[in-house]
Formats: structure tokens, sequence, C-alpha cells
């Protein structure tokens, strides 16, 4: 079955502009996280979504938001975009919101840049 | 979240048995160790995940220590394939589902 799919692969945005990333998950899976992974600070956790709703999230600016439609698609958005904002960003999914029994599936992630 | 260590890199030649330790010692009962790797521009991937008993899949075995104190993810043959960022991460079955990611092992595998 096709993996997580995440678009675009790459995009190259200006400081003050925002972004909308896009993330397919494996059919059936209804829980959808969100990391940034940047040389410095490394994999960071964003949000997680579940059924639509948000059920956690990471320590980042209000700029930084997303939202998961009824297919379970999910999409993120990121505001008046920074220099710092500059990363690959990855989607992961997962059969079930709760338990331990389930890994994670990540995509390949979106590489955004920021001039 | 627990914590873990790790070593920053290892190397390992190719075909030959590779050790990867983590150690937790703050690790909570209700902590599940998982690891997962990272291969050059990719996102990462699952490996394998364990509570007290040692696990075995088609990827690697989890080693885990009497105490849980800490933890070994076996490659039984390394290969070129395998070179990768392996992190060692905790969940705790009763909190958020996210996962922290540490710094992670960079394994190199020598042909």
């Amino acid at each position: 079955k096709a993996g997580v799919t995440q678009t675009p692969r790459y995009l190259i945005k200006t400081r003050g502009q925002q972004v909308t990333l896009s993330c397919s998950p494996i059919s059936g899976h209804r829980s959808v996280s969100w990391y940034q992974q940047t040389p410095g600070q490394g994999l960071q956790f964003l949000f997680e979504y579940f059924s639509e709703t948000q059920r956690n999230k990471g320590n980042f600016p209000g700029r930084f938001s997303g939202r998961q439609f009824s297919n379970s698609r999910s999409e993120m958005n990121v505001s008046t975009l920074e220099l710092g904002d500059s990363a690959l960003y990855l989607c992961a999914s997962r059969l079930s919101s709760t338990g331990q029994s389930y890994g994670y599936t990540f995509g390949s992630g979106t590489r955004l840049t920021v001039v | 979240d627990a914590k873990t260590t790790q070593p920053n890199s290892m190397e390992s030649n190719e075909e030959e048995p590779v050790h990867l330790p983590c150690n937790h010692s703050t690790i909570s009962g209700t902590d599940y160790i998982h690891w997962y790797r990272q291969l050059p521009s990719q996102g990462p991937e699952y490996v394998i995940h364990g509570l007290t008993s040692n696990v075995n899949n088609r990827m690697a075995s989890l080693a885990i220590a009497e105490d849980r104190k800490s933890s070994t993810l076996i490659l039984h043959r390394a290969t070129l394939r395998d070179a990768a960022v392996y992190y060692c991460i905790l969940r705790d079955l009763t909190g958020a589902n996210n996962l922290f990611f540490g710094t992670g092992t960079r394994l190199t595998v020598i042909p």
C-alpha cells in the first residue's frame, strides 16, 4: 500500500509569506503528526491530529497551525515566515491515536527554505 | 519525557553484527522503548519497540536489561543500507503520543 505522501517535496518562500504543507497518511491511518527537523534542534514535535481534532501540541509559536480533514489528510500552515523556519517538515501517520502497538510511518518530508 | 543517552557515532564492518546501546536510567514503569532510524534524505523509519522482554523482528532485535535502565538494538548483519542515524526513544503508555527524538547514533557501515 502507498506510504505517507507529503507535498510539495521542496519549497522556497520569502520571509513574511505564509506556507501550507500537505500530508496524506497511509490508508486507514487516522492519526497524523507533524515534526520539524533542523540541523541545530534536531527533530521536534509540532502537533498531532486524530479524527480531525488536535490531540497534542509541541512548543512552537502560534504561527504554526494545522488541521485534519475527514479523510485523515492533514495540512500544516506557517504564517509570517521567518528565516529560522527553514527546515525539513515531516509528517507521520499511525493507525490509532493510543496504544503502543503501532509504530509511526513517516513521509519523506517537505524541505522548506525561507529566503 | 524520560531522556535517553546514546553514543554520537559508531562504525561497523559490513556483514558483521552491530550493537547500538541506549541508556535510560530514569525510565518509568509505563515507558516503552522504541527505536527508529533515519536514512539519508528520508524520514525516520520505525525499527522495533519493547517493554520488558527482548524482541525480534525482521529488521533487528531489541535486548532490554533486566532493570530496564538500558537497552541494545542489535543488527545481526550490517549492510550498507543500514547506515543511518538510530534513535532510541521512550514513550509513556499513559502520556502523550509524540516522539521525543534525541541526537541519536550515527552508524557508519564500512564495506
